[in-house]
């Protein structure tokens, strides 16, 4: 397909873990992206994954990379109530362009 | 130090009105861009200039007509508003792999 997805939504109690999962489209991208939104705020880079590595892990974020299915994960440890927010995946294309998601919504309950 | 700012925060007009938004940034990046978020929160980008030349022009109606007076700005303006042009409107810049957003302009059309 021609779109980036991801699951709308995503549920969590706080203390567990979160997995945001994300397919892409262009198996030449160069970059693959996470980034997070809060309410009322701009979209904020998290971390960013370059296309011939297949993890990597920034404090409490892993992003998983499998490049043959063009998926593409994010793994949040000991989700906060301050992680809520929506978290996009994106795609770089052509060194310009960049594809993003839909967005899933991240709910961290008490 | 905002990175990549934008003026108004908030519009809210009548169709018909003619208005325009503007976009700084101070991180002497030479890539800018204009992104369209809808109220489900897709996010599509409608331009990208490089270098005050443009390079990305989706599918974006005539009345947005982007305007680069120099490196660092990039404004929008939009002609003959109508009510689908309600969405928040995103500033970004780009040096190398890595995409700065600004805070977004909420567009309300009456």
């Amino acid at each position: 397909g021609e779109d980036v997805e991801q699951s709308l939504f995503l549920s969590v109690r706080e203390g567990d873990s979160s997995v945001i999962n994300c397919t892409y489209t262009d198996s030449s991208s160069t970059y693959l992206y996470w980034y997070k939104q809060e309410p009322g705020a701009g979209l904020q880079l998290l971390t960013y994954i370059f296309s011939n590595m297949d993890m990597k892990q920034d404090q409490r974020l892993t992003v998983l990379l499998n490049k043959k299915d063009k998926h593409l994960s994010l793994r949040i440890a000991d989700t906060q109530t301050g992680d809520s927010a929506i978290y996009f995946c994106a795609e770089s294309i052509d060194n310009n362009d960049m594809r993003f998601g839909a967005g899933t919504r991240l709910t961290v309950k008490p | 130090d905002t990175a990549v700012s934008q003026t108004p925060k908030y519009l809210v007009t009548q169709m018909g009105n003619d208005k325009s938004i503007k976009c700084e940034q101070n991180l002497g990046h030479d890539t800018m861009y204009w992104y369209k978020q809808d109220s489900k929160k897709f996010l599509k980008i409608m331009f990208s200039y490089n270098n005050k030349e443009l390079i990305i022009n989706e599918t974006v109606p005539n009345r947005f007509s982007p305007k680069s007076p120099d490196k660092a700005h990039l404004n929008l303006h939009i002609n003959s508003l109508e009510l689908g042009d309600s969405a928040v409107y995103f500033c970004a810049s780009k040096q190398g792999y890595e995409q700065f957003f600004g805070p977004g302009t909420r567009l309300t059309v009456l």
